[in-house]
């Protein structure tokens, strides 16, 4: 079955440049969603469209496309960012949605 | 404003049939592009996407769970139902329903899945 990667973890210093990566064989044909899950809550989208912000959500958050990954940009991290962060794109068919294995942003 | 809301038990026994119910409001069913699916989360594990059901009524089930998954909808009432037969404890997860827009991007031939609002949330227990 079709899978995107994540890594399980990434750790950043308040101020910093996170960067989170997606990967998977078909992500150059299709776009990618990131999704914000804080403890206990349901997720939010943060980035749609690889690249496209959803009203609402802080500037800091960007997103980019090359080849087989899409990454997850957040700029001048803060506190409130430590949360997981999960990809979605679709099967390598483009039929139905897939999600990755998510990845822990911890603010050190 | 675009809310949903899913309903259903909270402890089903091994081999019992669960039944979840989304409940939503803010949109049509029945607009082009527009669907409703089912993501579960076991703890502290990753979103799993269950099923999904288009305002055409395609269905898209995840393979791996086809045989066990039912989605259905009701376009009068506003309601999704997902039915999930064989109940087991790994089965036991916060089962969320979203409001999705699946669009054929022309370019590729493949759809775009974007699941923009979530339900809060129910949270299953599978145990006997």
């Amino acid at each position: 079955s079709y899978e995107l990667t994540q890594p399980p973890s990434v750790s950043v210093s308040p101020g910093q440049t996170a960067r989170i990566t997606c990967s998977g064989d078909a992500l150059p044909k299709q776009y990618a969603d990131w999704y914000q899950q804080r403890p206990g809550q349901a997720p939010v989208v943060v980035i749609y469209k690889d690249t496209e912000r959803p009203s609402g959500i802080p500037e800091r958050f960007s997103g980019s496309s090359s080849g087989t990954i899409v990454t997850l940009i957040i700029s001048g991290v803060q506190a409130e960012d430590e949360a997981d962060y999960y990809c979605q794109s679709a099967d390598s068919g483009g039929t139905y949605p897939v999600f990755g294995g998510g990845t822990k942003l911890t603010v050190l | 404003q675009i809310t949903l809301k899913e309903s259903g038990p909270t402890l089903v026994k091994p081999t019992q049939t669960l039944t979840l119910t989304c409940t939503f409001t803010g949109f049509s069913l029945s607009t082009t592009a527009v669907a409703v699916g089912w993501i579960r989360q076991p703890p502290g594990k990753a979103l799993e996407w269950l099923a999904l059901i288009s305002w055409n009524d395609d269905k898209r089930y995840r393979p791996s769970l086809k045989s066990r998954l039912t989605i259905t909808k009701d376009t009068s009432t506003n309601r999704v139902v997902l039915t999930m037969t064989n109940m087991d404890p790994v089965d036991t997860a916060t089962y969320y329903c979203a409001h999705t827009l699946r669009e054929l991007e022309l370019s590729s031939g493949y759809y775009y899945h974007h699941m923009d609002v979530w339900g809060s949330g129910t949270t299953v227990t599978v145990s006997s």
